[in-house]
């Protein structure tokens, strides 16, 4: 079974902070993504990487980066926490070949308040 | 104009009833595929059913299937014989074009199985 990891299920941050949300993949995929969720809006895509050290804007990158040194790792950067980014993150890995292609893997979610 | 829309944002069914969630979306991209996921209260969002536009037959995946109307543009889920276990919020999301392929998510519905 794939298995997508986020370190943390829930955070509390102050605003001003630099928050670091990781994630780690098992099954060896070349793109990772990171969403955020808000009740009304489903999931929007912040950012996403195809392979390790490449990165491209989604969505709403706008106070967010992202860091892809490893292939299995895949981190959401928060350089200065504001409260507006109080939300639900899922990070996703997803097959790029075969039979589950194009298929997303999600990991449980990281629910971050920032105060 | 949304990509991806869910008009029901709550529906209630009796366990052992079959229901059908509907999804429509808009894509002028003739290479573009539709994904159901479940997202339980625990958060994590689980893979139901996939459709390629270019599959000629409706998906299913044991009581999952998925109601294709290309000419309507619409992607409905079909969960026959209803499981409390199958409370959850549903989202439909669809990807378009080749290559990278970005996914875009619906709003979602709430379905709440009734004892």
């Amino acid at each position: 079974d794939v298995k997508v990891t986020q370190s943390s299920r829930y955070l509390v941050k102050r605003t001003g902070e630099k928050v670091f949300l990781e994630c780690v993949q098992d099954m060896d995929h070349e793109n990772m993504f990171w969403y955020r969720q808000d009740p009304g809006l489903g999931l929007r895509l912040i950012y996403f990487s195809y392979d390790v050290k490449m990165k491209e804007k989604g969505d709403i990158p706008e106070g967010y980066s992202v860091s892809r040194e490893k292939k299995e790792r895949f981190s959401l950067i928060l350089e200065s926490a504001s409260t507006n980014q109080t939300s639900m993150y899922l990070c996703a890995s997803r097959e790029t070949t075969g039979k589950a292609k194009n298929i997303q893997y999600f990991g449980a979610g990281t629910r971050l308040s920032v105060l | 104009a949304q990509k991806i829309t869910q008009t029901q944002p709550g529906m209630f069914v009796q366990e052992k009833e079959a229901v059908t969630l509907d999804c429509t979306y808009d894509t002028s991209d003739p290479s573009y595929g539709l994904f159901w996921y479940k997202q339980p209260s625990s958060g994590e969002m689980i893979f139901l059913i996939y459709q390629g536009s270019y599959d000629q037959q409706n998906a299913t995946e044991g009581r999952y299937s998925l109601n294709f109307q290309k000419a309507r543009k619409s992607a409905n889920l079909v969960i026959s014989a209803s499981q409390l276990g199958d409370s959850a919020m549903y989202f439909c999301a669809m990807r378009e074009g080749m290559g990278y392929q970005k996914v875009t998510f619906g709003t979602g519905t709430k379905l709440q199985v009734i004892p």
